[in-house]
């Protein structure tokens, strides 16, 4: 029972574009959704949250937006920089119960 | 400031024997949860405690798998009598409160990879 899903396991981009990273969910509880990147041997850090009274979010190269209607979710890098190749979860919550996560995409930034 | 810390990092046991995880919070944090990550797939939430109480286990396996977060020390994830299928990468996070005010990030630890032999 995946309620938070990440159907692209990877995705390749040039460096200095646009990395488009999409997250989808199946629970309308959810208020409060996270992404996290993580590199390999390590565990996952926090990059950006947004709660679902907003949709848009932005942190300098990093935009998360929520579509309530479309229970989706997507983070925006750019430019994307070769330090950005990593695997990028997302997670929601309902009520501040625990985080679902999804499977993760794995981003590879092109020199 | 000190992260969230796990020890060991890397844990090998035999078959049968036991596993226990070790993770320490933020300072400040009294929130503590566990997940697994298995080969190919996603953090899997496993249990969410608080001080000496277990808040939510609805993701831990019904045998073998035991958590605890005394009063003093270091929240422990306890495996019994480990299988091939309990080989996983397993993460800690800690937090500052639940509540929907304010940010409630978990702050993950480095993970402890757990191989059974």
């Amino acid at each position: 029972d995946q309620q938070v899903k990440q159907n692209s396991p990877s995705l390749s981009v040039q460096e200095g574009r646009i990395s488009i990273l999409n997250c989808d969910y199946t629970n309308s509880m959810f208020d409060y959704f996270l992404w996290y990147k993580k590199y390999p041997a390590e565990g996952p850090t926090f990059l950006i949250s947004i709660s679902s009274i907003k949709d848009k979010n932005e942190d300098g190269r990093f935009t998360v937006f929520l579509n309530k209607s479309a229970k989706h979710l997507s983070l925006h890098i750019v430019p994307s920089q070769p330090g950005d190749s990593a695997v990028y979860f997302c997670a929601a919550s309902a009520a501040g119960n625990q985080f679902y996560f999804g499977t993760g995409t794995s981003l590879t930034v092109i020199p | 400031n000190a992260g969230v810390m796990q020890n060991p990092r890397h844990l090998v046991r035999r078959r049968g024997q036991e596993a226990r995880l070790r993770c320490s919070p933020m300072k400040g944090h009294s929130h503590v949860y566990w997940y697994r990550q298995l080969p190919e797939e996603g953090l899997k939430f496993m249990v969410y405690l608080q001080k000496e109480n277990i808040i939510d286990e609805s993701g831990m396996p019904k045998e073998r798998f035991s958590a605890e977060f005394p009063k003093e020390g270091p929240s422990i994830l306890r495996i019994q009598q480990v299988v091939r299928g309990d080989s996983a990468a397993y993460f800690c996070a800690s937090s500052l409160s639940l509540n929907g005010q304010g940010s409630f990030e978990q702050y993950f630890g480095p993970g402890t990879r757990l191989t059974v032999t």
